[in-house]
């Protein structure tokens, strides 16, 4: 079965200030990594996708198969940054199917 | 990225109703498309996975027979929730596949009061 874990539901930062939202999964096979990005009353989004390897809006991840995460960082926040942030997991053979982890709001304070 | 509608944004209706949400791709084609159901401050919950032409596959825990859905066509699904109760009401998203793996173009959503 495959897993994905967001330990925070909430993380409150300054602006300027790092950022690292974290992400853990749990899957057997090689899985492909997406963070999705919900902007207050906007729809669900994709952010980034990890087998690209971007930076979008400063924002990047990094897959640690060793540690099996795959943290959303960005050096400086801004306050547009503010919205919900999920973590996804599609395993192999799984086309579009994604498995959600709960989810962490991201708050950046002026 | 690809436009998705949902139509009714939002709707109120009595309980044992029936309330009917449609989930349109306005600028592609999908085969496979997802509807999810959002708790307030809670993650998605994936309901049912469906392919055009085919029977919808349901998660464990989602009634059937409840939640209809129909995928007529490449570009518009519709969820129908039966007999509404209270404990229905939610935010419903629906989602298409897009070409990538793990790609997925989402809705604005519909939010559902049952009274």
């Amino acid at each position: 079965a495959q897993r994905v874990t967001q330990p925070e539901k909430l993380l409150s930062v300054f602006k300027g200030a790092p950022v690292e939202l974290k992400c853990n999964y749990s899957y057997s096979g090689s899985p492909e990594l997406f963070w999705y990005v919900q902007y207050s009353r906007q729809r669900l989004q994709l952010l980034l996708r990890h087998i690209s390897r971007e930076s979008i809006k400063g924002f990047t991840a990094d897959l640690n198969k060793g540690e099996t995460s795959f943290h959303l960082k960005k050096p400086f926040a801004q306050e547009e940054d503010s919205a919900m942030y999920y973590c996804a997991l599609s395993g192999d053979n799984a086309g579009n199917m994604l498995t959600f982890g709960g989810g962490t709001r991201l708050m950046v304070k002026p | 990225g690809a436009v998705v509608s949902q139509h009714p944004s939002r709707v109120i209706c009595k309980s044992g109703t029936s309330v009917k949400i449609e989930c349109r791709s306005l600028d592609f084609q999908a085969t496979t498309m997802f509807w999810y159901r959002q708790f307030p401050k809670k993650s998605l919950m994936l309901m049912a996975t469906s392919n055009e032409g085919s029977k919808a596959t349901y998660e464990q825990g989602v009634e059937k027979d409840k939640f209809l859905i129909n995928h007529a066509s490449l570009t518009l699904s519709t969820l129908t929730v039966t007999s509404a109760h209270p404990e229905d009401s939610s935010f419903y998203i629906c989602s298409f596949g897009g070409l990538a793996g793990g790609e997925q173009y989402f809705g604005p959503g519909t939010r559902l009061t049952v009274t």
